[in-house]
């Protein structure tokens, strides 16, 4: 039973940074594709970027110049950090894993982080 | 990239089968047979449905199936049950830089 355990701050200031960190259990790290997603209140899913256990990163352009996702695979762990947050970034994040190769699923997905961005 | 295309909201009785519509482009859902569906309860996790067009994931009733028509992809809930009531969203793989690109959800209301 593969299983994500995230875990981050929930509440930051406008220009801040967000962190997110996500342990994998249950599956091996190497055999996949580790990403995020976010979901604005009331809103659909936006796709933030996916790594590898080698490092190998694909970001949404949208967040690219923002975003770093980075692997820790002595934990099984990959983070996500977003910088100089807005209003905009509240969201609920999600950490997910997906297909090594090309393809389109995300199985499982974490339990999810309300951030909010306020001052 | 622009969002995928989906009805707002999909109502039936219990029992009925609805289907949900997914409209992209030739850059997505008509080049690859990338789409995957996901069902998402108020105020939990997204849940993969179905996956490469038409596959169900283990442990995913066989009441949801997905199919594919050039740039539209379509999931069908047969025999309707209460639980099925929530938030449906479709996804594809995109040849764009963007990789992923997902629907702007459906609510199912079952009445």
């Amino acid at each position: 039973q593969v299983h994500l355990q995230q875990w981050g701050a929930g509440q930051l200031k406008p220009s801040e940074t967000l962190s997110l960190t996500c342990a994998v259990y249950g599956a091996s790290f190497s055999d996949y594709f580790w990403g995020w997603f976010r979901q604005p209140p009331e809103k659909g899913l936006e796709w933030i970027g996916e790594i590898n256990h080698n490092g190998d990163a694909n970001y949404n352009p949208s967040l690219k110049s923002r975003v770093t996702l980075s692997v820790d695979t002595s934990e099984n762990q990959f983070s996500l950090k977003l910088t100089s947050v807005t209003a905009a970034d509240t969201a609920v994040y999600y950490c997910v894993r997906g297909p090594k190769v090309v393809g389109n699923w995300f199985d499982p997905w974490g339990q999810g982080t309300l951030v909010t961005v306020s001052s | 990239q622009s969002a995928l295309t989906q009805p707002a909201s999909v109502s039936g009785s219990p029992g009925q089968s609805i289907t949900i519509s997914c409209t992209g482009t030739s850059s997505d859902i008509g080049l690859y047979n990338y789409v995957s569906w996901y069902q998402q309860h108020p105020g939990k996790v997204p849940k993969l449905i179905i996956y490469d067009v038409s596959n169900r994931p283990s442990g995913v009733s066989n009441r949801f199936s997905g199919s594919k028509s050039g740039n539209t992809a379509s999931l069908t809930i047969s025999g309707l049950q209460a639980e099925d009531e929530a938030d449906y969203y479709c996804s594809s793989y995109t040849i764009t830089s963007t990789l992923y690109v997902f629907g702007t959800g459906t609510k199912v209301t079952v009445l």
